[in-house]
């Protein structure tokens, strides 16, 4: 069964500070993805990954993902406030079309 | 503009009433899916459907249905055999390969009283 875990759940951190969320996933899968969702909201797609040592950036945020290692990174650099949100992780079931998600990490940025 | 539209977008009812949210996508994607969110929690597959006329249960199907008759249309029915049904819904349609990536609608919070 696969199984994916992200740590922190929760981040409370300071503006220009950075840090990185976590997703382990228990089997193999090609491909992984990031996404946002702001309080009340949808969620809104960042990244996806399609092969061990895919690196992608958009702004203040980068992903990386090492399939052997069956990791990902969401890698935040100089934090602002409007980053705040819930950052799910996902990943592919090889054998259909099923996503497995994180629990989501919820991320409070503080001026 | 191409995109994914849920309605309504709050919806209430009462217990022991079925209800159908719509869901529709003008992306030409084959899968579409849909989710259950409960606040401050994960999103749990509730159905998907990777064509037309077919469909299949996810983690949580029971008491709820669906039907994918259109391309563009997967309707989700909540009906009166779920027992906790208050929560946000999340309709979502993927591209095809390489990345299968999903695409959300805006979601239909749904709360029975």
């Amino acid at each position: 069964e696969l199984k994916v875990e992200q740590n922190p759940l929760f981040l409370s951190m300071q503006e220009g500070k950075n840090y990185t969320i976590y997703c382990n996933y228990s089997t193999t899968s090609d491909r992984l993805y990031w996404y946002r969702q702001d309080p009340g909201k949808s969620l809104e797609s960042l990244f996806v990954l399609l092969s061990n040592g895919a690196v992608k950036q958009e702004g203040r945020l980068m992903a990386s993902l090492d399939t052997k290692a069956r990791l990902s990174t969401l890698h935040i650099t100089a934090a602002v406030h409007d980053l705040s949100a819930t950052y799910f992780c996902a990943v592919r079931m090889d054998s259909n079309y099923q996503l497995i998600w994180g629990a989501g990490t919820k991320l409070i940025i503080k001026p | 503009d191409g995109g994914i539209t849920q309605s309504p977008k709050y919806l209430f009812r009462k217990e022991g009433q079925n209800v159908t949210l719509s869901c529709e996508q003008n992306l030409n994607h084959d899968a579409m899916y849909w989710y259950r969110q409960d606040p401050g929690q994960g999103l749990r597959l509730i159905y998907y459907s990777q064509i037309v006329n077919d469909f299949q249960k996810g983690d949580i199907a029971e008491g709820y249905s669906v039907s994918r008759e259109k391309k563009e249309s997967f309707p989700l029915t909540v009906t009166s055999a779920q027992k906790n049904p208050t929560a946000f819904y999340l309709c979502a349609s993927s591209i095809a390969a390489p990345s299968y990536e999903q695409y959300f609608g805006p979601g239909t919070r749904l709360t029975v009283t």
